[in-house]
C-alpha cells in the first residue's frame, strides 16, 4: 500500500482565492510527521510546513495551512489568499516514527494559479 | 554559500562514461539523502547517510555508488547508466537521530538534471 496518496494530478485556483490540497497517508506508528513541499519548475524542493502526529493545532505558516484530521489519516495543505508565484508541484511527505531515514514522498499536485 | 547545493545542474552523459553529482550542504545538519525523481513518479529515495555512515539503501543498482566523507559533502558517482536512469537526482540534508520532538524536515538542492545518451 502507498504511504502517501495525494489524488489531485492537477488543480487551478483563480488568483487571490484559496485552495486545498488533498494528502492521505497511511502509517501504524503513532508518532510520524507529515509534511509539505513545494517544487517550482526550477525543481528545487521548498519546505512549507510540518505537523507532528502528536501537535493538538493545526500548523500554520503565512499564508499555508495544514488540516491535519488524524482519525481520517489526512492532512490537507490551505494555501489562502494564491498568488501566481504559487503555481508549482506541491508534494506531501510523511516521516515515519522518529526515523530520519523513513521519509517518504506523495505523487505530488499540480497548482495552476490564474489570473 | 547558504543552504544545499548541488554541482552540476546538468549533466549529459554516455551510457559507457563515469561522471560524479556533488552537493554540499551548509546548514550543520548531520543527516544527508540522495532522491531520484522521474517523470510520473514520486520521489524514490536512494541512500541516506548519517554521521558519514550509510544507513539506508533502497534496493538502488550498483552502476550508482555513494560517497560521504564528511558531514558536509556527498557525492554520488556514475557509471555504465542506463537511459532510463535519466532523471533529476536531489540531494537533502536534515538533523538525523536523536531523541523523539525533532521534525527532521529535509532541505533539498536544486538538482542536477541527468540525461543518459
Amino acid at each position: 500500500a502507498q504511504k502517501i496518496t495525494q489524488t489531485q494530478p492537477g488543480m487551478f485556483v483563480q488568483e487571490k482565492e484559496a485552495v486545498t490540497l488533498d494528502c492521505t497517508y497511511d502509517t501504524s506508528d503513532q508518532s510520524y510527521g507529515l509534511f509539505w513541499y513545494k517544487q517550482p519548475s526550477s525543481g528545487e524542493m521548498i519546505f512549507l510546513i510540518y505537523q507532528g502526529s502528536y501537535d493538538e493545532q493545526n500548523a500554520t505558516e503565512g499564508r499555508y495551512s495544514l488540516n491535519f484530521q488524524k482519525a481520517r489519516k489526512s492532512a490537507n495543505l490551505v494555501i489562502s489568499a494564491s498568488q501566481l508565484g504559487d503555481s508549482a508541484m506541491y508534494f506531501c511527505a510523511m516521516r515515519e516514527g522518529y526515523n530520519f531515514n523513513k521519509f517518504y514522498f506523495g505523487s505530488g499536485t499540480k497548482l495552476n494559479v490564474k489570473p | 554559500e547558504t543552504g544545499v547545493t548541488q554541482t552540476p545542474r546538468h549533466l549529459v552523459m554516455g551510457m559507457t562514461n563515469k561522471k560524479s553529482l556533488k552537493c554540499e550542504q551548509h546548514l550543520g545538519h548531520n543527516a544527508m539523502y540522495w532522491y531520484k525523481q522521474s517523470a510520473k513518479k514520486p520521489l524514490e529515495l536512494m541512500f541516506v547517510y548519517s554521521l558519514e555512515e550509510r544507513v539506508e539503501n533502497n534496493s538502488v543498482p550498483s552502476r550508482f555508488s555513494p560517497e560521504c566523507p564528511n558531514s558536509s559533502h556527498l557525492f554520488l558517482h556514475l557509471h555504465t547508466l542506463q537511459p532510463e536512469d535519466s532523471a533529476l537526482y536531489l540531494c537533502a540534508s536534515s538533523q538525523g537521530g536523536g531523541s523523539g520532538g525533532r521534525s527532521y524536515e529535509q532541505y533539498f538542492g536544486p538538482g542536477t538534471r541527468l540525461t543518459v545518451t
